[in-house]
């Protein structure tokens, strides 16, 4: 069935950047969109935008803008969030998970925590 | 923007009662916009129902999700030990084009 694997957890200083990748195996990678979704400790699902894996086109939500960048490599069947000028508020375990095409998000990656400490 | 408002925020149920979960939207939406999912502690979600009513491959039968309108329900029909974790209800839309609700969590009494 179809799979997706995140990189592991990563530490970074507060106005570094980090970039987390998301490999989906088993299925079409272009056939689905790819969306973004972060966990911060103790809080629940906060929806960060998605991607077009066919075209590569973002789509950002609200207060995801600016310093967020989604991009692929279709050629290895991976998304990237790229988070730059981390701050200590991107502390959190980031989810990527795919769209069924149903309205709903149906394999999850095992999820990513980025912690942001000095 | 339609809010997805989620109660109680903390059930406290015993294995083998009945759960009852509510998700309330901001305004109405259609109901094949209206998932659900369950996140056990340390997890990724997992999707249990979509299109308000619709069991995920795998689910029990046990998970029942019903509603219309701006108002949802998913249901647990008899509760078992694995079923104790936080519960989020998602809306599919346009602007924007998802939203999760703040989620449920159920716990053993």
């Amino acid at each position: 069935q179809a799979q997706l694997v995140q990189s592991g957890s990563e530490l970074q200083k507060p106005g570094a950047s980090v970039k987390i990748s998301c490999k989906g195996s088993a299925y079409t990678f272009t056939g689905n969109g790819l969306n973004w979704v972060r966990q911060a400790p103790g809080r629940g699902l906060e929806w960060m935008g998605w991607i077009n894996t066919n075209t590569g086109d973002p789509t950002f939500a609200h207060a995801f803008t600016g310093r967020f960048v989604f991009s692929l490599d279709t050629s290895v069947s991976t998304a990237y969030l790229q988070i730059n000028s981390l701050q200590a508020e991107d502390t959190a375990v980031y989810y990527c998970a795919r769209d069924n095409g149903y309205n709903s998000f149906d394999y999850w990656g095992q999820g990513t925590l980025v912690t942001v400490s000095s | 923007d339609i809010v997805l408002t989620q109660s109680p925020g903390t059930l406290s149920l015993s294995p083998g009662e009945r759960a009852t979960l509510s998700c309330r939207a901001s305004q109405s939406i259609g109901s094949s916009h209206l998932a659900w999912y369950q996140q056990i502690s340390g997890q990724a979600p997992r999707l249990l129902i979509s299109g308000a009513s619709r069991r995920a491959a795998g689910i029990p039968d046990r998970f029942s999700g019903s509603g219309s309108g701006t108002d949802f329900t998913l249901t647990i029909r008899r509760l078992e030990p694995e079923d104790f974790a936080v519960y989020y209800c998602q809306h599919f839309g346009t602007s924007p084009p998802v939203t999760f609700g703040g989620g449920t969590k159920i716990e053993i009494k």
